[in-house]
């Protein structure tokens, strides 16, 4: 089983608010682990959108607009990315990522369209 | 501009060797720890390896160890990846990345390709 696993697809709506979610493998507890976020748009290398562990320990990526956000939820032991009113450009991969056992181990991602 | 800029990429036949360098610019490149991730065709992203801004530190990823080998040179604000035992499996995007050990992947370049082919 994968460390982490994240649906290979999803759609949204321009306006629409869209739900990406990251799971951790059983008996990787999500409380313990900062969450990260990349972008990834066809032909262009990653970009770091935000961190987050807790309200009270997040980072966003410079440049990232507000309507991206984390969170967790504990009864499902999975990450999730949030974006608000979706837009045309926000169509890419979107990976997750944590450090786990002296290394660094991303999901499968998350391929968004926007219909 | 805080750069990063990958070379050296290219063909190779599988049990080949090639090596990956990393240019860095507009920031204090001994200061930061630095990464190696890389991208199969069509693939997600897979983290190979880390090392940190006194080289002192370097850990690797289970699929690349005892091949890979990481290194930098501080005085030339570069990064290098030495690919050794190529398999067909390695072929991938290689991307160096800032970031320090157990945080973020903050800066990306466009990435280099290599090809493991007979």
């Amino acid at each position: 089983q994968a460390v982490l696993t994240q649906p290979s697809s999803l759609s949204a709506s321009p306006g629409a608010s869209a739900s990406l979610t990251c799971t951790l493998r059983s008996g990787i507890n999500v409380r313990t682990y900062r969450i990260y976020w990349y972008q990834q748009k066809p032909g262009s290398p990653p970009q770091f959108l935000l961190r987050y562990n807790s309200d009270s320990d997040k980072q966003q990526g410079s440049g990232v607009p507000s309507r991206f956000s984390g969170s967790k939820d504990a009864s499902a032991n999975a990450g999730i990315l949030l974006i608000s009113g979706v837009q045309s450009e926000d169509e890419a991969d979107y990976y997750c990522m944590i450090w786990h056992s002296s290394a660094s181990v991303f999901g499968g991602g998350t391929k968004l369209t926007v219909l | 501009e805080v750069q990063l800029v990958e070379s050296g990429g290219g063909l190779v036949q599988p049990g080949g060797s090639l090596r990956l360098s990393c240019a860095a610019s507009g920031f204090s490149f001994s200061s930061y720890g630095m990464n190696w991730v890389r991208q199969a065709p069509g693939k997600g992203l897979e983290w190979l390896s880390y090392i940190s801004s006194s080289s002192s530190n370097i850990y690797y990823a289970d699929s690349v160890k005892g091949r890979f080998t990481i290194s930098r040179d501080n005085a030339k604000n570069s990064l290098y990846l030495q690919m050794n035992s190529l398999r067909d499996e390695d072929t991938a995007v290689y991307y160096c990345a800032r970031g320090q050990w157990r945080d973020v992947f903050d800066i990306w370049g466009q990435g280099t390709t290599v090809t493991v082919s007979s």
